[in-house]
């Protein structure tokens, strides 16, 4: 299917379990991003990438691992899961860098973590 | 750090009132963009406003930027009960966007 998908759509994991969130894009784009969604903090980006083999950290990464290796793909991972990152988890792609592009988001990954 | 911020926070209009949700943020940008995210969905685009300009429409919105005050409003025209959703300014900051906590619109029948 065409557009940016995300899987696991929800996933429930215990403290200290690593989990790994997938995204697939069919548009591309060079850009790809991870968000968490958090009451009341709004979206806070975890990880960026702007193209295959470039990642860059975003305002949150600790206890976030990403990888890119193709173009299509940005994989997040949560090397030893904590209650505290129980959450929603959106990635988002764009075809160009910045503000100057729309992004375009997943349908989200409800993470709990117990 | 959050750039934007979003003003009111939560807002009820009746069904066929104009909405206005307006966004600060602190530092000059280049472009800023207003995002819709219905209860459980990811965000959508909704349009997107340059520094060097004043006023944008797309449908039933308009959005304005003052870049002077550093603030940006956006109007939905004659709500519709499917405008119930949250909307997020985003500001650019090198080659990533930061949002705002978002204002959550409630239109009541």
């Amino acid at each position: 299917d065409a557009g940016i998908t995300q899987s696991p759509r929800y996933k429930i994991t215990e403290t200290g379990r690593q989990v790994t969130l997938m995204c697939h894009q069919t548009w591309s784009h060079s850009y790809m991003f991870w968000y968490r969604q958090d009451l009341g903090h709004g979206l806070r980006l975890i990880y960026y990438s702007a193209a295959a083999d470039i990642t860059d950290k975003g305002e949150v990464p600790d206890g976030y691992v990403v990888s890119r290796s193709k173009t299509e793909n940005f994989p997040l991972t949560l090397e030893s899961a904590t209650r505290s990152q129980t959450s929603v988890y959106f990635c988002a792609s764009s075809g160009l860098a910045g503000g100057s592009h729309e992004q375009y988001f997943g349908p989200g990954t409800r993470l709990t973590v117990t | 750090s959050q750039q934007g911020e979003e003003d009111p926070q939560a807002l009820s209009i009746q069904e066929g009132e104009n909405a206005t949700m307006n966004c600060s943020y602190k530092t000059s940008i280049n472009n800023l963009q207003w995002y819709r995210q219905n209860s459980g969905r990811g965000l959508v685009h909704l349009i997107l406003i340059r520094s060097n300009e004043r006023e944008k429409h797309s449908g039933r919105l308009r959005v304005t930027l003052d870049t002077s005050k550093k603030s940006s409003s956006l109007l939905i025209t004659a709500s519709r009960a499917a405008d119930t959703a949250s909307y997020f300014c985003a500001t650019d900051e090198e080659d990533k966007i930061i949002f705002g906590k978002g204002t959550r619109l409630h239109i009541l029948p």
